[in-house]
């Protein structure tokens, strides 16, 4: 079956612009996180939903990024006033049930550039 | 303090080496312990998990937990030029939902 997907792969946008970031799910998984890798850098934890709520969002690093997940399978990670120190990949994973020794399966990231 | 400390390396190897590849935290709280590959431009995938402390094999990979220490170790006999990528160890205490990682360790194992 398909993976994660996320989409665009790859996006630049002008400092100040606002981006939106796709991840779709492995179908039937209820847990999904969204981290944020920088160069050279482990992934960071940014949000994780259970569900269509928010169960943990206390890795935003301010309130210009917010997330959805509306019908509890495609979210949308949201970036107001991007930054130049946005620029990072940003990686989607779910997982069955959010358990914690439950394999986690990562995107291939959204490669996000702010000039 | 970071959570999670992991030398970045690179590490370079011949194929057939033992390769160590080691992580050490300072969050006496974590019980789960992961080990992840990530290739090139890729997402990570997960390689091996621990529940606490002790020894797991699977394959050519063996992960070691010592909490006394706080230390975590993971272990790539007979190594292949396939391996060679960047791995990250990943942790989590028993409460909230999330996982630090470390930074990576890269790793090129050379034919």
């Amino acid at each position: 079956g398909a993976g994660v997907s996320q989409t665009p792969s790859n996006k630049v946008t002008e400092k100040g612009k606002y981006v939106e970031l796709r991840c779709d799910p492995i179908s039937g998984h209820t847990a999904l996180y969204w981290y944020r890798q920088s160069l050279g850098q482990g992934p960071e934890f940014l949000i994780y939903f259970q569900g269509t709520g928010a169960a943990d969002d206390s890795g935003l690093p301010n309130d210009r990024f917010f997330a959805v997940r509306p019908e509890g399978s495609v979210s949308t990670l949201k970036i107001q006033r991007t930054e130049r120190g946005d620029s990072a990949v940003y990686l989607c994973a779910s997982s069955l049930t959010g358990a914690k020794l439950e394999e986690q399966y990562f995107g291939p990231g959204t490669r996000l550039t702010v000039t | 303090q970071k959570e999670v400390e992991q030398d970045p390396g690179p590490l370079s190897v011949p194929e057939g080496a033992i390769v160590s590849l080691n992580c050490t935290y300072s969050n006496s709280a974590f019980q789960y312990f992961m080990w992840y590959r990530q290739y090139s431009r890729k997402g990570p995938e997960l390689l091996m998990y621990t529940y606490s402390s002790g020894n797991k094999e699977d394959g050519r990979f063996t992960a070691q937990v010592d909490k006394s220490s706080k230390y975590i170790s993971l272990f790539i006999r007979d190594s292949q030029p396939s391996d060679s990528a960047t791995y990250l160890c990943a942790m989590s205490a028993p409460t909230g939902n999330q996982f630090y990682f470390g930074t990576g360790t890269s790793l090129t194992v050379i034919p």
